[in-house]
């Protein structure tokens, strides 16, 4: 089965600091690779998936941007950090594209400050 | 514009009742849907799907529903157990994605 391994878990940052989070993959091959972001209120929101190295589709406008440089390697990145960038956020990948169903990873917590 | 609602945020219920938590969804382009369940500070585990030309599907304690005509499911868990208690989301999707609604916070009390 799979695992996804997310770092770091908890991360705390100043307002205009750059961000990276990074997740990877074991136990699959060409996997669809997803960030989700959890913040108050919001629920789960899909921001960034990838088909495939050096494809990346983005659901949501922001400062935000995603890179997949590897097969199993999903990069979450901001250049310069708002608040509103807090939250809790997951890297997940696809077990079966058919049915929609996805393994989490652990999340990273981020705190904006 | 959300594809998929869970309109109540939280829902409280005896431990060895049934719990139904609800769904619902605009975009009747979704091939399936799906039930993740979240403890705090963990990643969400999938718990139970169903594919849109079904209309239950049953996995235990937990049972889905889908009512296509009405764009409605529910998760029903019976019965309750306090190691429930947990937010779950509702997610909807076709190749390969998964919109998720806002999620609704189950507290099975014992």
């Amino acid at each position: 089965s799979q695992t996804i391994h997310q770092w770091p878990a908890t991360l705390v940052q100043p307002v205009g600091s750059p961000l990276s989070l990074e997740c990877t993959v074991e136990g699959t091959s060409n996997p669809n690779l997803y960030w989700y972001r959890q913040a108050a209120g919001r629920g789960l929101q899909l921001l960034f998936y990838s088909v495939g190295i050096g494809q990346i589709s983005s659901e949501v406008p922001q400062n935000l941007s995603a890179s997949r440089p590897q097969d199993r390697q999903f990069i979450l990145s901001s250049k310069k950090l708002l608040l509103s960038d807090s939250g809790f956020y997951l890297c997940a990948s696809a077990r079966d594209s058919n049915t929609g169903e996805l393994f989490f990873g652990e999340g990273s917590r981020l705190t904006v400050l | 514009d959300q594809q998929v609602k869970q309109n109540s945020p939280s829902l409280s219920v005896q431990e060895g009742r049934i719990s139904i938590l609800n769904c619902d969804y605009t975009n009747s382009m979704f091939d399936y849907f799906l039930w993740y369940k979240k403890y705090p500070a963990e990643g969400p585990t999938f718990l139970i799907s169903i594919s849109s030309i079904k209309d239950k599907n049953e996995d235990g304690r937990f049972t889905v529903f889908l009512n296509k005509s009405a764009k409605h499911l529910s998760l029903h868990i019976v019965p309750s157990q306090p190691g429930d208690s947990a937010v779950y989301f509702c997610g909807g999707g076709s190749q390969g994605n998964l919109i998720f609604g806002k999620g609704t916070k189950l507290s099975v009390k014992p």
